[in-house]
């Protein structure tokens, strides 16, 4: 079944620290890719989404590529801020659109 | 646009009393919405898939005489937890697709943390 692999955290950087954070799937057909962000006490808010292959999602500075040849859809920012640290969680949508996988979550806390 | 409320945002109740938690799509039609609970620390689990005007869809393990859901409306679901229990705390986050859109993406709500005493 469709599922997504996300890497483990905590992670901890540094104010102005690049962010990689690794996202795999596992998918029959085209998904929908999502990353959410979640801060401490809130619901889950869409940073990106990419809907097809080579797609690029992209908001307040993060980036993620679809990449079908790798099943991958990594996130990317290039200076990362304390207002950053929060859960960040991978997401797929299967065909229909009513099922959800989530990656297990990774905490980033940025340090100044 | 797409905005997904829920009410209310946090909530304690005794052990044994029922507590409704309602999700409502505020400026769309939503004829699917979507419970889920996460554990601290830990991602979403999908509760159950709730469609307006039929019984609702439980995930294997998901007890439907404890979480009830009623969609009554295309814009409201409520998640009643019945005769809860302390094992029942967590946080309760619904989600609701947009089909007007024809886009496969969920529009979450802001979560319900429930804690039971």
């Amino acid at each position: 079944g469709d599922s997504v692999t996300q890497m483990e955290g905590p992670v901890t950087l540094s104010e102005e620290a690049f962010l990689t954070i690794n996202c795999t799937y596992t998918a029959t057909g085209y998904p929908s890719l999502f990353w959410y962000v979640q801060y401490p006490g809130e619901g889950l808010q869409l940073l990106l989404k990419a809907t097809k292959a080579d797609d690029k999602g992209s908001n307040k500075g993060f980036e993620a590529t679809y990449r079908k040849e790798t099943t991958s859809f990594h996130l990317e920012k290039g200076s990362v801020q304390v207002s950053d640290s929060a859960v960040y969680f991978c997401a797929l949508s299967d065909l229909s659109g009513n099922q959800f996988y989530f990656g297990t979550g990774t905490s980033l806390t940025v340090i100044p | 646009g797409a905005v997904v409320s829920q009410h209310p945002s946090w909530v304690i109740c005794k052990s044994g009393t029922s507590v409704k938690i309602e999700c409502r799509s505020l400026d769309f039609q939503a004829t699917t919405m979507f419970w889920y609970r996460q554990f601290p620390k830990q991602s979403l689990m999908l509760m159950a898939t709730s469609n307006e005007g039929s019984k609702a869809t439980y995930e294997q393990g998901v007890e439907k005489d404890k979480f009830l859901i009623n969609h009554a409306s295309l814009t409201l679901s409520t998640l009643t937890v019945t005769s809860a229990h302390p094992e029942d705390s967590s946080f309760y986050i619904c989600s609701a697709r947009d089909f007007g859109t024809g886009l496969r993406e969920q529009y979450f709500g802001p979560g319900t943390r429930l804690t039971v005493t």
